[in-house]
């Protein structure tokens, strides 16, 4: 899989919108783009995932550059709850992430401030 | 609430001890994992069971024996485990592609079992 590359931490104010890059330089065609957050002491969680379009669903939204190197996720108005760890993982397939071949890198660590 | 539940959240056990991490999801899957989640580092793989058979050991010490008895229930059975396998436990599913449906490819992970080796 290609290995991605994020911001090791992002600070953003309560109700702005937060975006998070990821550097995916060397994706290849079949390669899938998800994100999944960490909350302190809970397990991953799903955000959303793309392949080349733009995607968004109830928690965020998901661009992709029409190269394909590199991507953000938008939290449209952070909250105090979205303080986390998020991680960009590609992923051959988009059933892929079934596979248990999710590799997680270090993430970023997103902080919301008051 | 992800419909992956881990138990116990919190185990300490020394190194003689024999315990056993349980995982349960009701999610329908048919798939499921152990991930190893160490201070400071990423998550690890450890284990991958695909319709019951394990299709993955992620070059794991054998004194981490997991157990799938069907597709709802995972268990990983610990034995003479050393102070650095203290760490975080994560149990996940998903459904595997190919069958019927549409399915995202997505990971439901559990809470955790924090496991303190002394």
């Amino acid at each position: 899989d290609a290995k991605t590359t994020q911001p090791p931490s992002m600070d953003c104010a309560e109700g702005r919108a937060a975006n998070l890059p990821c550097n995916h330089s060397t994706i290849s065609g079949n390669e899938y783009v998800y994100w999944y957050r960490q909350i302190h002491s809970q397990g991953p969680q799903y955000i959303i995932h793309g392949l080349k379009n733009n995607e968004t669903n109830e928690m965020a939204s998901l661009i992709i550059t029409e190269d394909r190197k590199s991507s953000t996720l938008i939290l449209p108005h952070a909250t105090l709850r979205d303080t986390a760890v998020y991680y960009c993982i590609v992923v051959w397939g988009e059933g892929g992430g079934s596979q248990g071949n999710l590799i997680f890198g270090k993430g970023t660590k997103l902080s919301v401030k008051p | 609430e992800t419909g992956v539940t881990q138990t116990p959240r919190h185990l300490v056990m020394g190194m003689t001890n024999k315990k056993s991490l349980k995982c349960e999801q009701h999610l329908g899957h048919n798939a499921m994992y152990w991930y190893k989640q160490s201070a400071k580092k990423p998550l690890e793989l450890m284990f991958v069971y695909n319709f019951k058979e394990q299709t993955e050991n992620n070059s794991v010490p054998s004194r981490f024996s997991p157990e799938c008895p069907n597709s709802s229930h995972l268990f990983l059975h610990l034995h003479t485990l050393q102070p650095e396998d203290s760490a975080l436990y994560l149990c996940a599913s998903s459904q595997v592609p190919g069958l019927a449906g549409v399915n995202t490819g997505e990971l439901f992970f559990g809470e955790g079992s924090r496991l303190t080796v002394l």
